[in-house]
């Protein structure tokens, strides 16, 4: 079965550095998104993506963040200058639009800023 | 922010057993809801979902309920299973969109 993946599986990073974490959706998948869980908090969706924009972002996707589709495969996320509280799991997801059909997620990267 | 509630942080069952987990919601524009399943180091796994328009959705051992007039939601699982054991998301969304609202989650214990 196709899956989502996502690389590194855990990035360890310094406060105030840039990071990118990269996610290969299903191949015939339209929509992606981003989710993050900080610890023992609850999974909170960040971004949706499609047709190469940005369709939805929550309030915690601020200008510290972006997201790209540099190619035909990767889905980025990248965060300019981390924060503390930036330490999560980050989960991409995809789907292929069709009758509500669910997410796919991917396994998620531990990020955690120092 | 507490529009997706799952007040029970664990379960413990037997194998053979049904579980039942529970979830409510508050935000009644809510119109489609998914329980996702959840083992260590990976994600979220889609399980079984529900629009508003129904109130029962069935997928093998698989069953949610939906009770709109109460905003609650329920899984049913039967017979339990040792593998079943994993913690189970509940989330709600709006429209034909994907920006789910996660619950906290329900750490489930299927004990052989």
């Amino acid at each position: 079965e196709p899956e989502v993946t996502q690389t590194p599986s855990h990035q360890v990073t310094q406060m105030g550095q840039e990071v990118i974490l990269r996610c290969v959706p299903i191949s015939n998948h339209l929509y992606f998104y981003w989710y993050r869980q900080i610890l023992g908090q609850k999974v909170e969706f960040l971004v949706s993506f499609y047709n190469n924009e940005i369709s939805e972002k929550s309030e915690i996707f601020d200008d510290q963040f972006s997201v790209e589709r540099p190619d035909g495969s990767n889905f980025t996320l990248k965060i300019r200058s981390t924060k503390l509280e930036d330490s999560a799991m980050y989960f991409c997801a995809s789907s292929n639009g069709g009758a509500r059909g669910a997410l796919h997620f991917g396994n998620g990267t531990r990020l955690t800023v120092t | 922010d507490q529009q997706v509630k799952q007040n029970s942080p664990s379960l413990s069952v037997q194998e053979g057993r049904i579980s039942i987990l529970n979830c409510d919601y508050t935000n009644s524009m809510f119109d489609y809801f998914l329980w996702y399943k959840k083992y260590p180091a990976e994600g979220p796994t889609f399980l079984i979902s529900i629009s508003s328009i129904k109130d029962k959705n069935e997928d093998g051992r698989f069953t949610v309920f939906l009770n709109k007039s109460a905003k609650h939601l329920s899984l049913h699982i039967v017979p339990s299973q040792p593998g079943d054991s994993a913690v189970y998301f509940c989330a709600a969304s709006v429209g034909s969109n994907y920006k789910l609202t996660f619950g906290k989650g329900t750490l489930l214990t299927v004990n052989p």
